[in-house]
C-alpha cells in the first residue's frame, strides 16, 4: 500500500501570503496525484489533478508539482476563503486508493 | 450538469442494517466508477470502495473488505452502500464520489455527493 504523508499537520498563515503543502509518498507515484479542498461542513473539492492539472474552475493562484515520491500544493497569495483542509490522493496502484491525512490551513 | 445527490441523515442501532443511496445524473453513469469515502468526525478521508456501474465490477479497500457491500442499479443510476450489522465505531459522514479519469486511468474524485451522516448509538 502506497502511504502519503502531509506536512505540516496545521499552517497558520495570513491572507496575501504564500503556502506550501507538502505530501510524501512512500514509493515512487508515476503520475496520479490529486489534491482537494475541503471546508467545515462540506464535500471535498478537487483542485488539482496528475500532479499539476488545475480542475474546472479552479483559480490560478492554486499550483501542484513534483514527482516521484514528493509532491507540493502551492497557493500563491491567499484569499479568505482557501483557509480550509486539504488532503493529497493516489491511485498508482489500482485499485487501492489512498488519502493523505490532511494538513490543515489557518488564518494566523 | 453532472449531480451526485445522496440519501439523507440517518440513525441506527448497534446490530441493525442499512443502505444509503447515491443517484448520479448528468453523466453517463455507466462508463465512470463510484468510490465511497467515510469521514469520521473531525478525521480525514478513508476510500472504503469503488464500483463501475456498467458491469458492477466492485473493488474493495482491504480496510473495508466484508464490513460493507458495493452495489448499484444502472437503471436508475444509482449507487449503494450497505451495512449487515451497525456498530458505534460506523458513525461516521459518508460521501460518494465519481473518479474522473485520466487518460484512459480512473484517477480523482472529479464530482461529490453531499454526504450521508450515519449515527450508530443505543
Amino acid at each position: 500500500e502506497i502511504v502519503l504523508t502531509q506536512s505540516p499537520a496545521t499552517l497558520s498563515l495570513s491572507p496575501g501570503e504564500r503556502a506550501t503543502l507538502s505530501c510524501r509518498a512512500s514509493q515512487s507515484i508515476s503520475r496520479y496525484l490529486a489534491w482537494y479542498q475541503q471546508k467545515p461542513g462540506q464535500a471535498p473539492r478537487l483542485i488539482i489533478y496528475d500532479v499539476s492539472n488545475r480542475a474546472t474552475g479552479i483559480p490560478a493562484r492554486f499550483s501542484g508539482s513534483g514527482s516521484g515520491t514528493d509532491f507540493t500544493l502551492t497557493i500563491s497569495s491567499l484569499e479568505p476563503e482557501d483557509f480550509a483542509v486539504y488532503y493529497c490522493q493516489q491511485r498508482n496502484n489500482w485499485p487501492k486508493i489512498t488519502f493523505g491525512q490532511g494538513t490543515r490551513l489557518e488564518i494566523k | 450538469e453532472v449531480q451526485l445527490v445522496q440519501s439523507g441523515a440517518e440513525v441506527k442501532k448497534p446490530g441493525e442494517s442499512l443502505k444509503i443511496s447515491c443517484k448520479g445524473s448528468g453523466y453517463s453513469f455507466t462508463n465512470y466508477w463510484i468510490g465511497w469515502v467515510r469521514q469520521m468526525p473531525a478525521k480525514g478521508l478513508e476510500w472504503m470502495g469503488t464500483i463501475y456501474p456498467g458491469d458492477s465490477d466492485t473493488r474493495y479497500s482491504p480496510s473495508f473488505q466484508g464490513q460493507v457491500t458495493i452495489s448499484a442499479d444502472k437503471s436508475i443510476t444509482t449507487a449503494y452502500l450497505q451495512w449487515s450489522s451497525l456498530k458505534a465505531s460506523d458513525t461516521a459522514m459518508y460521501y460518494c464520489a465519481r473518479l474522473g479519469y485520466s487518460g484512459n486511468d480512473a484517477a480523482q474524485f472529479d464530482y461529490w455527493g453531499q454526504g450521508s451522516l450515519v449515527t450508530v448509538s443505543s
